[in-house]
């Protein structure tokens, strides 16, 4: 089982370009998550996902960012018009439904 | 949402030594998770404990959930156990509620 798996592990964008991130979950798992760690920081909690739907977005900005669960292949979140403060950690990690999380290794945007 | 507060906040331990890390939170929880993240930024799950005790080699957690707190023990720690020591916990919600971690150096 090859955990969760996330990428880029590192990203690099300019402002103004868009940023995508692939997570893959556990096998077996239909539950999705992204969280966002700033420097210092803990996790905030930004968009709950199962296939085809998005369950919870309370934690999701407004505007320029969006996350999808397709049928097939990995879940993304996508990040339009990236801004230094978009600068972070982005986790993502799956469950079965009632059961404790499990997280990727994370991807580290960097925006200049 | 649900307050989760976690101390010390900052720990430093000689090599061999023992620690215990609390973590209090303000509302009754179903799910509540240890995680270590290194170094390195990865963010490892100790235990998924939303009550009763749990051991795992070194490492070992209580939580009383009708007190609202839960307390993870580090015994003989050893310079690979730094890092940042974060709990989680859900009420049964979409989303697990983070402290801000417990940042733990273990100097040889």
């Amino acid at each position: 089982n090859a955990g969760v798996m996330q990428n880029p592990r590192h990203l690099v964008r300019r402002r103004g370009q868009e940023a995508r991130l692939r997570c893959s979950p556990m096998k077996g798992h239909s539950h999705v998550y992204w969280y966002r760690q700033l420097p210092e920081e803990g996790l905030k909690f930004m968009v709950y996902l199962q296939k085809e739907n998005i369950i919870d977005e309370s934690g999701m900005p407004k505007e320029r960012f969006s996350a999808e669960f397709p049928k097939e292949g990995p879940s993304i979140l996508r990040i339009q018009q990236v801004v230094r403060g978009d600068s972070a950690a982005y986790f993502c990690a799956s469950s079965e439904q009632g059961k404790g999380y499990t997280f990727g290794s994370g991807t580290r945007l960097t925006v200049v | 949402g649900i307050q989760v507060e976690q101390s010390p906040p900052d720990l430093i331990l000689q090599e061999g030594a023992n620690s215990t890390l609390r973590c209090n939170f303000s509302d009754s929880v179903n799910n509540l998770q240890w995680f270590h993240q290194n170094p390195w930024g990865q963010l490892i799950n100790l235990f998924y404990i939303p009550s009763g005790t749990k051991q795992n080699g070194r490492l070992s957690a209580t939580t009383v959930a009708t007190e609202r707190y839960s307390l993870l023990y580090i015994s003989s720690s050893q310079t690979t156990d730094s890092g940042v020591y974060f709990c989680a916990v859900s009420g049964g919600g979409n989303q697990f509620y983070f402290g801000t971690g417990t940042s733990l150096t273990v100097i040889p």
